[in-house]
């Protein structure tokens, strides 16, 4: 079975404070993606990230930077010099290489306060 | 401008209305999907179409019905809904399998359903 658990409902935070988002997952695929998406207050899901299961190498778009690691089953999200633009509700997703069913974390609700 | 276009962005019925919602795509994407999102929950899976044909169904009471007249449309009849199937309903699409973008979800903004 696959499962995504993000064990922070939400996090609030000041303008310009660093914030990291955990996301522990499960599977027992050897191929899978993962994934990021920020939910804004407006309603629609926006695509951040994507990673392969192959692929541990860290990324880092501007002031977001994602770590990957297969050891410890954990893609975690964190948001550098946070704004206030960046209060939303984000979700981590896991899909199996090939599928479409697209399992969501509960998803962290982030407070961004000026 | 959202790639992924959803009419009507709100929508009140009665239970024993019937009311369809569309969803409009063209990115040449083949794979199209409906979430449902209730208040402070993830996206729930509910229909997969790819390549027109329905893929997944994630055991969705028959009183939804989708369609896919063809690969830039996906739609979602709705005939007598309960009061508990209010929600946000979001449309998705993805390149098919196999394509780079393989999984990457697009989502239309969604439309609010309330069931009086």
């Amino acid at each position: 079975a696959q499962k995504v658990t993000q064990a922070q409902t939400e996090i609030s935070v000041v303008e310009k404070e660093d914030v990291t988002l955990d996301c522990v997952y499960e599977t027992r695929d050897t191929t899978y993606y993962l994934f990021w998406y920020k939910q804004p207050p407006s309603g629609e899901l926006v695509f951040l990230i994507r990673r392969n299961s192959f692929d541990e190498q860290n990324e880092i778009s501007g002031r977001y930077s994602w770590n990957f690691q297969k050891s410890t089953s954990s893609f975690n999200f964190t948001i550098t010099a946070s704004q206030v633009v960046d209060s939303a509700v984000y979700f981590c997703a896991l899909t199996r290489t090939g599928g479409f069913k697209t399992i969501f974390g509960a998803g962290t609700r982030l407070f961004v306060k000026a | 401008d959202t790639e992924v276009t959803q009419t009507p962005k709100h929508l009140v019925m009665g239970m024993t209305n019937k009311k369809s919602l569309k969803c409009e795509q063209h990115m040449g994407h083949r794979a199209m999907y409906w979430y449902k999102q209730k208040a402070k929950k993830p996206p729930e899976l509910m229909f997969v179409y790819s390549y027109e044909k329905l893929s997944i169904n994630e055991s969705v009471p028959s009183r939804f019905s989708p369609e896919c007249p063809n690969s830039s449309l996906l739609n979602l009849h709705l005939h007598a809904l309960q009061p508990e199937d209010s929600a946000l309903y979001l449309c998705a699409s993805s390149q098919g399998r196999g394509g780079s973008g393989a999984n990457v979800l697009t989502f239309g903004a969604g439309s609010r359903l309330t069931v009086l």
